[in-house]
């Protein structure tokens, strides 16, 4: 158990949909990023927060926005859904942020399949 | 695109060879981390390296950074049917964007 929580860990929705997905970092654990991975692919890194502000942005799309509250939790949010977002969406979080930011831990992560 | 390079993208061995991935980035990186996600899982962090020419071993795997610090690779030495997953490397890329390669798939043929 690495102690991010995420939730739901399956969705099934329409496209044309808006769904949210939550990510609990760790206790203690500051920075949070959110990753994209479909099927058979890699790690596609979307966006991080460290401390509620926005500190990098990735290959987010336009439809998808993020925000990090000040329990520090985050919530992604993809609307317009196309079948193509249909994928396993992690959050990570960390202690730190920046170049030396440490080990991220992993939330088991929301798969979101997109009918 | 991608920065991050890793190859081989796939890889099948038998049970107690020897298993090799390499990690290329287009960058030089301030440190490099590695992941490994079993089937079905999630990324669990390995090591991470930071010095230039770095060498780290956790029993059976090896950890080396470049002199360069642009490349990175992972050797198991003498594969069990319990190293099957993926493999990423991973590391910040423009500032805090924190990018995984691509990854190398294992597996090991009992």
């Amino acid at each position: 158990d690495s102690g991010v929580t995420q939730t739901p860990k399956h969705l099934i929705t329409a496209t044309g949909q808006r769904v949210t997905l939550r990510c609990s970092p760790r206790s203690g654990d500051l920075s949070v990023y959110w990753y994209q991975q479909s099927l058979d692919q890699g790690l596609q890194f979307l966006i991080q927060y460290y401390n509620g502000e926005e500190r990098a942005k990735g290959n987010i799309l336009e439809r998808f926005s993020a925000q990090q509250f000040p329990d520090l939790h985050s919530e992604l949010n993809l609307s317009s859904l196309e079948l193509g977002d249909s994928a396993l969406y992690f959050c990570a979080s960390s202690r730190r942020e920046g170049p030396r930011t440490g080990e991220l831990f992993f939330g088991e992560g929301s798969r979101l399949t997109v009918l | 695109g991608q920065q991050v390079m890793q190859i081989p993208q796939y890889q099948h061995v038998q049970e107690g060879e020897d298993f090799t991935t390499y990690c290329n980035s287009s960058t030089t990186l301030s440190n490099i981390q590695w992941y490994k996600q079993r089937p079905g899982g999630h990324p669990v962090f390995l090591i991470q390296l930071v010095k230039s020419g770095e060498v780290k071993k956790q029993k059976r795997l090896t950890f080396q950074f470049g002199e360069a610090k642009k490349n990175s690779s992972l050797h198991i030495t003498a594969t069990q049917t319990t190293d099957v997953g993926t493999y990423f490397c991973a590391g910040p890329w423009a500032g805090n964007q924190f990018y995984f390669g691509t990854g190398t798939s294992l597996t090991v043929i009992p």
